[in-house]
């Protein structure tokens, strides 16, 4: 079993829809919680970060970790054909990854259909 | 301020032969990290250099090496290569110990590899 388990898709809806996107993890350790977004030939790009749990909002994004559960999810609201990209889960024990690197997911494959 | 750059942004080569790719990481930064992303495994951690000394590495074979320069900017070597290294190589970089309350990687836009 991966230390992080994110469901590849692809996942398709239609513009103007909510998106759920989810990530379990096994590692108790894992402090910070991170969402990446990848475009086709591009490096990730963070999206959000959380430390610990509880909720973060950033405009059209809102990020929801629950540590018990060990369960982390970030929903798009609003979403916009641009929003079309690889989001990835990602975590860590140390603030940035530190020595330890960050831990992804697979990565969610999103297409938002005009 | 520029991002984090990455040379070669595309290669190819035969099984056998060896690589070194090259990073600079963004003004300042002195903690580079690099990962390999593969449709199979995702993105990996293979090591990361903080002042020139290696801190950790991910679970990779001894084939995969790197360095830091002075200067912060950091190659990776993959000696030997196999089939099974075709794949992105990302860098990343970020701040180490600034006090604030995330150090956020930033990544390059990745060397491509195909090995024959």
């Amino acid at each position: 079993q991966k230390e992080v388990e994110q469901d590849p898709g692809p996942l398709s809806v239609p513009e103007g829809a909510i998106v759920s996107l989810n990530c379990t993890y096994s590692n108790s350790a894992f402090q910070y919680f991170m969402w990446y977004r990848q475009y086709s030939r591009k490096g990730p790009e963070l999206l959000m970060y959380t430390y610990s749990s509880g909720n973060k909002e950033d405009g059209r994004f809102t990020a929801q970790v629950d540590k018990s559960s060990k369960y982390i999810s970030l929903f798009i609201r609003d979403s916009q054909p641009s929003d079309s990209a690889t989001y990835l889960c990602a975590m860590s024990r140390e603030t940035g990854g530190g020595a330890d690197g960050l831990t992804f997911g697979k990565g969610t494959h999103l297409i938002i259909q005009p | 301020k520029a991002g984090v750059t990455q040379t070669p942004r595309y290669l190819i080569k035969t099984r056998g032969q060896q690589v070194t790719l090259s990073c600079s990481p963004i003004s300042g930064h002195r903690s580079v990290s690099w990962y390999q992303q593969t449709p199979g495994q995702g993105l990996q951690f293979l090591f990361e250099y903080f002042s020139e000394t290696q801190r950790n590495k991910g679970n990779f074979p001894g084939r995969f090496s790197g360095r830091q320069f002075s200067n912060s900017r950091s190659e990776m070597n993959v000696s030997t290569l196999e089939l099974g290294d075709s794949a992105l190589y990302l860098c990343a970089s970020s701040l180490v110990g600034t006090g604030k309350s995330y150090n956020e990687q930033f990544f390059g836009p990745g060397t491509r590899l195909t090995v024959l």
